[in-house]
């Protein structure tokens, strides 16, 4: 089964930083390309990174560039969101996502379930 | 960038009409490069359509998408309970944006 289970949400004050872990399996990883999208409560959708299959290739949103860094360990099938100088706007449900094939920016056709990061003093 | 608008906000039907959601974009894009989603409460988000008008694997045929250029609709044919929910469009072909959101509730 295709799964990705994202990891390290949670409680933080503005200003400190996160890293959330997205752990992929039920599929060749290291051929995928992949993203971070967020939800604020009651929202849309925003896409925050995407990172292509080995790495070469990054993309940011204005929003988080220069705050937020996008990784991935093909060995360990895992994708990863630095996330520093939180602010209370980064408060959201985040989604790790599968791109339909190599491409940096391509539809995604599988989603986590999701983590909840909260940025709050 | 490109700004997806999505209309109406939200669409109040009944079960067995049809449902017109529009996703309208700021530019046009490369090779009609849209995704629609849908997602219920509480769940993540699930691709629909790609490529405009391709269904994702497993979507019936009662999802149907259309338009090129900056103008784009999602057809659901005739609505069951389980469709209620919100869509999301998505584009590709400039880097990646997500349209609002169109709330389809019961009427």
């Amino acid at each position: 089964e295709v799964q990705l289970v994202e990891s390290g949400g949670g409680l933080v004050q503005p200003g400190r930083s996160l890293r959330l872990s997205c752990a992929a399996s039920g599929f060749t990883f290291h051929n995928y390309a992949m993203h971070w999208v967020r939800q604020a409560p009651g929202k849309g959708l925003e896409w925050v990174s995407s990172i292509g299959w080995n790495s070469g290739s990054i993309g940011y949103a204005d929003s988080v560039k220069g705050r937020f860094t996008i990784s991935r360990d093909n060995a360990k099938t895992s994708l990863y969101l630095q996330m520093n100088s939180l602010s209370a706007e980064d408060t959201a449900f985040y989604y790790c996502t599968r791109s339909n094939g190599g491409y940096l920016f391509y539809y995604m056709d599988v989603w986590g379930k999701g983590t909840t990061v909260t940025v709050s003093s | 960038e490109i700004v997806l608008t999505q209309s109406p906000g939200t669409l109040s039907l009944s079960p067995g009409e049809r449902a017109f959601l529009s996703c309208r974009a700021s530019q046009s894009f490369d090779s009609n490069y849209l995704a629609w989603y849908q997602q219920k409460p509480g769940q993540a988000p699930r691709l629909l359509i790609y490529g405009a008008s391709s269904r994702a694997t497993g979507i019936p045929d009662k999802f149907s998408g259309s338009g090129s250029g900056t103008d784009f609709t999602l057809t659901i044919s005739r609505l069951e309970p389980e469709d209620f929910a919100v869509y999301y469009c998505q584009q590709y072909g400039s880097s990646l944006t997500f349209g609002g959101g169109t709330k389809v509730e019961i009427k």
